[in-house]
C-alpha cells in the first residue's frame, strides 16, 4: 500500500532554533500534502495544505511566517518551524493523497517536537 | 464549514464483546467521504474504514462495520469481537469531494478501552 515517510520522528532542541520536518510519499505522487498538529489527548488540527509548485494554503490562525511550508516536488513537502519556542512543542503529522481523487489520505508516523 | 462531532470521549468494552462509536457531522454537500481512523499509543494514523456518501450500502472491513445514516448525518462505527489490540483513539473524519476541499475534518476522538 501507499507509504508516507516523515522525518525526524523526534526532535528536542533549544528555544530559538528552527526545525525542519520532511514528509515524503514513497511510492506515489502527491500534488497535495497536509500538515496537522496534535496536542495531547486532542484531535488533529489542520495547519495548512501544501500544494506542489505553489504557495501553501494556511488555516485561519496559523502563522505563515512561523510555519514555513515548501512543496518542491511531487513526493516531498517540508514544514519548518522557525525560531521555535516552548509553545510550539507538539506532535506534527503530515499526510499525502495520491493523485487519484478517490483515494484516501495516507499519514506519516508523526514528529514529536519538544522545545526546551 | 463542515463539522464532525464525536459525543463519546471514552468507551469501555469487554474483550470479545461489541462496542459502537458515534459520529455526527454537518454539511450542505450531497457527495462526500467519511472515514474512521484508529490512533494507537504509537500515534500512527491507521485507516479503519471508509464510506462514500453516494453508496447506500454500509461499509464493512472484517470486524469493523459502519451504520451510515445520510439523512440523519450519522456515521457510527461498530467493533465486533473486540480484541486487546483494538484499544486506541478513534477519529471520525469527513472529506469533501470538491477539489478545493480535499482536506480531512476530524472529530474530537473517542478513546476505546478493552478489558481482558
Amino acid at each position: 500500500g501507499a507509504v508516507v515517510s516523515q522525518h525526524p520522528s523526534r526532535v528536542i532542541c533549544k528555544s530559538g532554533t528552527s526545525v525542519k520536518i520532511e514528509c515524503r510519499s514513497l511510492d506515489f505522487q502527491a500534488t497535495t500534502m497536509f500538515w496537522y498538529r496534535q496536542f495531547p489527548k486532542q484531535s488533529l488540527m489542520l495547519m495548512a495544505t501544501s500544494n506542489e509548485g505553489s504557495k501553501a494554503t494556511y488555516e485561519q490562525g496559523v502563522e505563515k511566517d512561523k510555519f514555513l511550508i515548501n512543496h518542491a516536488s511531487l513526493t516531498l513537502s517540508t514544514l519548518t518551524v522557525t525560531s521555535a519556542h516552548p509553545e510550539d512543542s507538539s506532535f506534527y503529522i503530515c499526510s499525502a493523497r495520491p493523485l487519484s481523487s478517490n483515494q484516501p489520505q495516507h499519514f506519516g508516523d508523526g514528529t514529536r517536537l519538544s522545545i526546551l | 464549514a463542515q463539522t464532525v462531532t464525536q459525543s463519546q470521549p471514552e468507551m469501555s468494552v469487554q474483550e470479545a464483546e461489541t462496542v459502537t462509536l458515534s459520529c455526527t457531522y454537518d454539511t450542505s454537500e450531497s457527495d462526500y467521504y467519511l472515514f474512521w481512523y484508529k490512533q494507537p499509543p504509537s500515534r500512527q494514523m491507521i485507516l479503519v474504514i471508509r464510506q462514500e456518501a453516494y453508496k447506500q450500502q454500509n461499509a464493512t472491513e472484517n470486524r469493523f462495520s459502519v451504520n451510515f445514516q445520510k439523512a440523519a448525518k450519522s456515521f457510527s462505527l461498530k467493533i465486533s469481537d473486540s480484541q486487546l489490540g483494538d484499544a486506541a483513539m478513534y477519529f471520525c473524519a469527513y472529506r469533501s469531494t470538491k477539489a478545493a476541499g480535499n482536506k480531512l475534518t476530524f472529530g474530537g476522538g473517542t478513546r476505546v478501552l478493552v478489558k481482558p
